[in-house]
């Protein structure tokens, strides 16, 4: 079955610290993923994307994510951490429709 | 340029009640996808619409149907409501049918089913 996975449910960093968020896919086929977040009160919105080409893709406000075969990974990452990124983060993918991991909230701690 | 609206933004209804939910995409977008969240199972995919056709579904019961539109606004109806059935409906619009294409999510319906 495709599924996609999040192990950390919540984490909580101070400000400049780094960010490495685990993102696991079990499906075959057509890889696409993506990063989206959801800011508290709004909607969700992606961050990055990953269909094919360069493993390493940069997203908006600093977020970058490794896509890695062999591990079934698309961790998201970003070298310091400002409290603005207080939110909920979502990993995705499918290759008929999305499957969306159950989410990682993410404290930054001023 | 206008981004994805649902109508209405909350809503309470009992069980055995049925409740229509309602979504407009962004403008020129033709796929209509509709996601159910909640704290325990997370998002779940629904089902998507593109050119007025179901072309995706998810393993949900027969009480959970949409439709679109011409103009590719998308209804969601669900019948006989379950208290399950409490959770934010998100509506999420792209260019193209499929994942491949960035969806732009709406702000969600939040449905409570007493």
């Amino acid at each position: 079955a495709q599924s996609v996975s999040q192990h950390n449910h919540h984490v909580i960093l101070s400000e400049a610290a780094s960010l490495e968020l685990g993102c696991n896919y079990s499906y075959g086929g057509t890889v696409n993923l993506f990063w989206y977040v959801q800011y508290p009160g709004q909607h969700l919105q992606l961050l990055l994307k990953y269909f094919s080409g360069d493993p390493l893709v940069k997203g908006i406000k600093g977020f970058e994510a490794e896509f890695i075969k062999s591990k079934f990974s698309f961790n998201l990452r970003k070298p310091s951490v400002q409290w603005s990124d207080t939110a909920e983060y979502f990993c995705a993918g499918g290759a008929n429709n999305l499957f969306f991991g159950t989410g990682t909230r993410l404290t930054v701690i001023p | 340029k206008a981004g994805v609206t649902q109508t209405p933004r909350y809503l309470i209804k009992t069980r055995g009640q049925q409740v229509t939910l309602s979504c407009s995409p962004i403008s020129g977008h033709r796929s209509v996808s509709w996601y159910q969240q909640t704290p325990g199972q997370g998002l779940q995919f629904l089902f998507e619409y593109f050119s007025e056709t179901q072309r995706n579904k998810g393993n949900f019961p027969g009480r959970f149907s949409g439709r679109q539109f011409s103009n590719s606004r998308s209804e969601m109806n669900v019948s006989t409501l379950e208290l399950g059935d409490s959770a934010l409906y998100l509506c999420a619009s792209s260019h193209q049918q499929g994942p491949t294409d960035t969806q732009y999510f709406g702000p969600g319906t939040r449905l409570t089913v007493l």
